[in-house]
């Protein structure tokens, strides 16, 4: 059973302060994908990764940066958190398939207040 | 890139009735279409996929059509419970061997008793 786990469920910080949201994937899995949900947005892709060390931008990677040292570790960084980054922010892992996609497993995701 | 809309943003629908919910993608290559449900205060699961070559597949009371020639792809809920109320996701993906999924926006599934 696949198992995707996040470092904190609530997070509250402060404008301008370095914010890491940590990954964990238990299933070997190359995939890794960061979205923040905002209510009326879906799911907005910020940046994934495929491969240790490996990492290409999403569809909204302003402000963000990502870390991938090890396969089953995925990191979100906010070099400077602003109030705008207030959001879910929820982690996913998958397969790399051969065929056209693979289930995408996800966290629990954190909540991350920015004052 | 790839956009995908989805309709309706909310939908309430009465215990043992049916619900739709559609959505339309921009990118002609997409070869993939998951839906997602997320009950309230749960992480996204995968409830069925449907890929190119398939126009419809079937799974208990959850169904997937797909239209290429239109880009479009729809999920079908039939005889709802309490439990089918949640939030749905559709998503397209258009890179081969790339996993990368664009969502919609969801839609918010009320079953009224």
């Amino acid at each position: 059973d696949v198992k995707v786990t996040q470092s904190s469920r609530y997070l509250v910080k402060r404008t301008g302060e370095k914010v890491f949201l940590e990954c964990v994937q238990d299933m070997d899995h190359e995939n890794m994908f960061w979205y923040r949900q905002d209510p009326g947005l879906g799911l907005r892709l910020i940046y994934f990764s495929y491969d240790v060390k490996m990492k290409e931008k999403g569809d909204i990677p302003e402000g963000y940066s990502v870390s991938r040292e090890k396969k089953e570790r995925f990191s979100l960084i906010l070099e400077s958190a602003s109030t705008n980054q207030t959001s879910m922010y929820l982690c996913a892992s998958s397969l790399l398939g051969t065929s056209e996609g693979n289930e995408q497993f996800f966290g629990p995701g954190t909540r991350l207040t920015v004052l | 890139g790839e956009n995908v809309e989805q309709h309706p943003s909310t939908l309430s629908v009465q215990e043992g009735d049916s619900a739709v919910i559609k959505c339309t993608y921009s990118d002609s290559a997409s070869n993939y279409f998951p839906w997602y449900k997320q009950e309230l205060g749960k992480r996204p699961q995968l409830i069925i996929d449907i890929r190119s070559n398939v126009g419809e597949k079937k799974d208990q009371r959850i169904a997937v059509t797909l239209n290429k020639t239109a880009k479009h792809f729809s999920l079908h809920i039939t005889e709802t419970q309490p439990e089918d109320s949640a939030v749905y996701f559709c998503a397209a993906n258009v890179d081969f061997g790339n996993e990368k999924l664009t969502f919609g926006t969801g839609t918010r599934l009320t079953i009224i008793p």
